[in-house]
Formats: C-alpha cells, sequence, structure tokens
C-alpha cells in the first residue's frame, strides 16, 4: 500500500489565518481524499482533488474556506483558511489503494488548534 | 448518507467475541472496515464488494448482504490489541463526477480487557 507523509503533524493557529497541510505519496494515484476528524468523532469527507481538475467538494465545505492543490499525482495541498476555533481539528488526506481488494492508506493526520 | 453502526460501544474480555453491525440506506457496492487507536490514523481492515461476501484474516472476518445493504464484522477470541475505534465505510458512486467516495460510519469503540 501506498505510504503518505503529511505535514505539520500539529500545530496553534491564531484566528483569522491560514494553514496549509501538505501531504505526499510514495506513488502516483490519481485521486486524494481530504477528510476532517472532531476529536472523538467519525471521519467527514471534506473533498476529493483529482490531479487535473478543480476538487470536488461535499456538501458544508466550500472551496474559499478549504482551498484544495493537486498539482501532480503525488502530491496534493489544503489549506484552511481565515480559521475560527470550530476550526480545530484533525485534518487527514488518505488515498485509495489500486486493485479492488484495497482500502484507503491515511496519512498520519494534522491537529490544529485555533485559538 | 453516513452508514448506521451499532453498538456504539462495547467492553470484552480477552478471548471473548463481538460483532459490529454497519447499514446503510443506499445502494452499495463496497463496505470498507477500519480500526484506529487514539491518536492514530485509520488502518485498513478490509473491503468487501457487491456480489455477497464474506471476508477474513486471523480472527477478524466481515460480511456483505448487499441486498439488506449490511455487512458485519466478527471479532473472535478477542486480544488487547484488538481495542480502538472500528469504523464501516461505505461506498456507492458519486453523483457529480461518477467516482467513488468512502463515507465513514459513526464508530464502535471496543475495549478488551484481561
Amino acid at each position: 500500500s501506498a505510504v503518505i507523509s503529511q505535514k505539520p503533524s500539529r500545530d496553534i493557529c491564531q484566528r483569522g489565518t491560514s494553514l496549509t497541510i501538505q501531504c505526499q505519496v510514495d506513488s502516483q494515484v490519481t485521486m486524494m481524499f481530504w477528510y476532517r476528524q472532531q476529536p472523538g468523532q467519525s471521519l467527514t469527507l471534506i473533498a476529493t482533488a483529482n490531479q487535473g481538475s478543480e476538487a470536488t467538494y461535499e456538501s458544508g465545505f466550500v472551496i474559499d474556506k478549504f482551498p484544495i492543490s493537486r498539482p501532480n499525482l503525488t502530491f496534493s495541498t489544503l489549506t484552511v483558511s481565515n480559521m475560527s476555533p470550530e476550526d480545530s481539528s484533525i485534518y487527514l488526506c488518505s488515498v485509495s489503494g489500486a486493485g479492488l481488494d484495497y482500502g484507503y492508506t491515511f496519512g498520519s493526520g494534522t491537529r490544529l488548534t485555533v485559538v | 448518507q453516513q452508514p448506521v453502526q451499532s453498538p456504539q460501544a462495547v467492553i470484552l474480555r480477552e478471548g471473548e467475541d463481538a460483532v459490529i453491525n454497519c447499514s446503510s440506506s443506499k445502494a452499495l457496492y463496497s463496505v470498507h472496515w477500519y480500526r484506529q487507536k487514539h491518536g492514530e490514523a485509520p488502518i485498513f481492515l478490509m473491503i468487501l464488494l457487491k456480489g455477497g461476501e464474506q471476508k477474513g484474516h486471523d480472527k477478524i472476518s466481515a460480511s456483505f448482504n448487499e441486498k439488506k445493504q449490511q455487512s458485519s464484522l466478527y471479532l473472535t477470541a478477542s486480544q488487547l490489541s484488538y481495542s480502538g475505534t472500528y469504523f464501516c465505510g461505505t461506498e456507492s458512486l458519486h453523483e457529480k463526477t461518477s467516482y467513488d467516495k468512502v463515507i465513514f460510519g459513526p464508530g464502535t469503540s471496543l475495549s478488551v480487557i484481561p
């Protein structure tokens, strides 16, 4: 399965600022997925990033707030813009495995605290 | 639409068995199962594809009833290492793009005690 390097692992940010999270995959993948996980909660899909096209956002998430870049098949960034304390969460990128028998591999996550 | 999981939480003694259920109101063509330990990323356990099948490795297995849109994860002879939160993830065609996305259930907290 793919190996994902995600950074930063954690950050404490001031409200009103922006943070960019990076994910690097050790192999080429068509789609990358960005999830958010509140402490003790499930994973909520933010958007799907497909190389060469605009990201597809889920209901409740907009591009102005969570712009995503996907410049090539091994890299993606998620920016959390104009942050508020409600954005405090864990953000994870993931990729789908190759073939029908493989699930998602996740990055180690970015724990974001907005103060 | 988020799948439903039951139970919310379960406590087992080592060696006991457990079943975690996952159901969806949408037509599915696959169900994923993941385990997440505190402070770590989810780890993929197995995927079941439509066609109705059962899979397993070691003492963890799962079934998928496509017609009922339900899946169950079976943990037998539980070990301390099985503790964590188990998520099912259901996969159906994305309305806008026609490719897949996985929607995760709320999770089942499983604690195995000596």
